[in-house]
This record gives structure tokens, sequence and C-alpha cells, in this order.
């Protein structure tokens, strides 16, 4: 059964601050991985979709690479600002599963201080 | 562009008690899932499906029902509501390779 895991669980930070958030997963066989944003009382925003074949996906400050073989993916996010503060999740579509099927990690929980 | 609507965004029912959550996407997507969202477990899945006529069971399916008769609409249906299915509740679609677009969200309270 795939696991994700996502380290640390909660990390405060000041502003200005690039930092590096780690997901990793217990079976490399995936279609694709998933970072989610979730602001306190609200649904989950896309942040960045890596297909299993690539390594790495890039919006704006935000970058995530995907190394499957070693069953991680990492979220960096440069200039950190107090509106980065939310909770961030990672998810994996395993091999074999719908296109409607995800399994997340429990989320790190980011605040950015003036 | 609505995206992904979810009715009601509160509700608390009483043990025993029926109730459908309501969720509705306009953006023509083939793939509809329900997830809860509980502390300390993470989100994880009820039912989805693959298009209209056709759904399946995920990881958590038990005390749950679900039909989807349209595209857009994707009803889910609590038989008898227990306590243990206090939670926040999230519909979710996608189309083929794309990401999951999220609904605000149904918290529901069982007492």
């Amino acid at each position: 059964k795939q696991e994700v895991t996502q380290i640390p669980a909660a990390l405060s930070v000041p502003e200005g601050e690039n930092l590096v958030l780690n997901c990793s997963f217990t079976d490399s066989a995936i279609y694709n991985l998933q970072w989610f944003r979730q602001d306190p009382g609200k649904g989950l925003t896309s942040l960045l979709l890596i297909q299993s074949s690539q390594r790495e996906q890039t919006s704006g400050r935000l970058n995530a690479s995907l190394d499957k073989s070693s069953g991680r993916s990492t979220l960096y996010i440069a200039a950190s600002q107090p509106g980065d503060s939310a909770t961030y999740l990672c998810a994996v579509r395993p091999l074999g599963t719908s296109y409607g099927k995800l399994t997340f990690g429990q989320g790190t929980i980011l605040t950015v201080h003036p | 562009n609505a995206g992904v609507t979810q009715t009601p965004k509160f509700q608390v029912l009483k043990t025993g008690q029926s109730m459908t959550l309501q969720c509705a996407q306009d953006m023509n997507h083939e793939y509809m899932s329900w997830y809860r969202q509980d502390p300390g477990m993470g989100l994880r899945l009820i039912h989805y499906s693959v298009g209209a006529g056709i759904t399946d069971q995920g990881e958590v399916p038990n005390g749950y029902n679900v039909s989807r008769s349209t595209t857009e609409d994707f009803p889910l249906r609590l038989l008898s509501a227990a306590p243990s299915q206090t939670s926040v509740y999230f519909c979710a679609s996608n189309q083929v390779g794309q990401p999951q677009h999220f609904g605000d969200g149904t918290r529901l309270s069982i007492l």
C-alpha cells in the first residue's frame, strides 16, 4: 500500500527566507505527484503537478522536483512571504489507479512571519 | 467559472439521520472524487467516478453511497449518520492528466 510522508510537520521561518518542504512515498510506481496548498477553512489549490517522466516543474517562486527512484519530492519556495503561510500537501497517483485517485501526505504547516 | 461547488458548507446531524452532500462542477471534467479530511489522518478517498454512470470505492467507502447520473453532479449520501463520520468532506474533479480541482468543503458534525 502506498504511503506518503511529509517532513517537517510544521515550519516557521522569517520573511524572505528560501525554504524546502519534503515529501516521500513508499512505492515508486506512480503516474504523477502533485503539490497543493490549503488555507484555513478552505479547499485545496493545486500548485504544481509533476508527471512521472519529469524531474521538476516551476511556477513563479515555486519549484518542485521529483526523484521517483528514491521516492522523494521537494517543494522549494524562494523568498518566502507572509502570504505563503498555509498547509502544503503532496499527493501521488499510484500506477494502475484511476485518474480520480490520489494518496495524500498529512501536510506541512508553514508559517512565514514578518 | 465557478469550478467545484459544494453545498452545504456546514451541517449538524443527529446520529441515525441521513443526508446528501452536493457537489457540482462546471468544467466538463470526467473524473470526480470525494475525500474526507480528519486531524492526524490526512485526506482519504471515499468514492470516485470516472464518468457518468460509473463509480467505484476508495479507501474508506463504508457508510457512504454515491451516484453519477450526469457529468456535472456527484452527490455523496450518508445513509445513517454516525459520530465517526464527523469530518470535513471535499469533492474534487479533474480531466485526464490534469490537476485535481477541489471545492471549499462541507464541515459535518454528527451528535
